[in-house]
């Protein structure tokens, strides 16, 4: 059974970086990609970005100068790190599977969830 | 950017109620569109990909349709458990949701 467990800080202070990480256990971690989104409280999930195995990410544009997205294929996780940031950026972050053997490759498997507050 | 329109934005319905929720992509997106169930607390849930292949797992009642900029979700009898959000997702490129459909007990 394939389960994504994430960790991280639930309060992270303004100007700083938020970092997260994404344990995969089950399955093939080598074969996916992996993505993180974020949900700010009542709207829709925004994609932040993907990495694959091999290394080559993926940014939407609108997070391409602050997110970082990193892999570490010795532990199968992997790891965001969003600089500089802001009370827009409170909500709650998941990580994400996207399947490369179903077609389309959609995301199917999801971390738990962590809530992210930027305060002081 | 693909925008995802959803509508409606709140539907409230009957347990054994067939209900259709309808979702515009802002260009075409051929069938790269899943559809996805949110409890409160919870991680979104798939239910289908390629716009109308059901997920392992996922009750037949739900069912999608569609190709191009418009698409369906539809679930022909209402189960309490059914009650939820629902967003549609693109990802011909990229990823983007709708914004969502709630789905309310009448």
């Amino acid at each position: 059974q394939v389960q994504l467990q994430q960790s991280g800080p639930g309060l992270v202070k303004p100007s700083e970086t938020l970092s997260l990480t994404c344990s995969v256990s089950g399955g093939s971690f080598s074969s996916h990609y992996w993505s993180w989104f974020r949900q700010p409280p009542g709207k829709a999930p925004e994609w932040i970005g993907y990495i694959h195995f091999n290394g080559n990410t993926n940014y939407n544009s609108s997070f391409r100068s602050r997110a970082t997205i990193s892999v570490d294929t010795s532990r199968n996780k992997f790891s965001l790190n969003l600089a500089s940031v802001t009370a827009a950026d409170t909500a709650v972050y998941y990580c994400a599977r996207q399947n490369v053997f179903l077609d389309e490759a959609p995301l199917d498997y999801w971390g738990q969830g962590t809530s992210v507050t930027v305060s002081s | 950017d693909i925008e995802m329109t959803q509508s409606p934005s709140t539907l409230s319905a009957s347990v054994g109620d067939k209900v259709t929720i309808t979702c515009r992509a802002s260009q075409t997106i051929e069938t790269w569109l899943a559809w996805y169930q949110q409890k409160p607390g919870k991680a979104p849930k798939l239910l289908i990909y390629k716009a109308s292949t059901l997920h392992t797992g996922v009750p037949s009642r739900f069912s999608g349709t569609g190709s191009g900029t418009e698409f369906t979700l539809t679930i022909s009898s209402l189960q309490p458990d059914d009650f939820a959000t629902y967003y549609c997702r693109q990802n011909f490129n990229y990823y983007t949701f709708g914004q969502g459909t709630k789905l309310e007990i009448k």
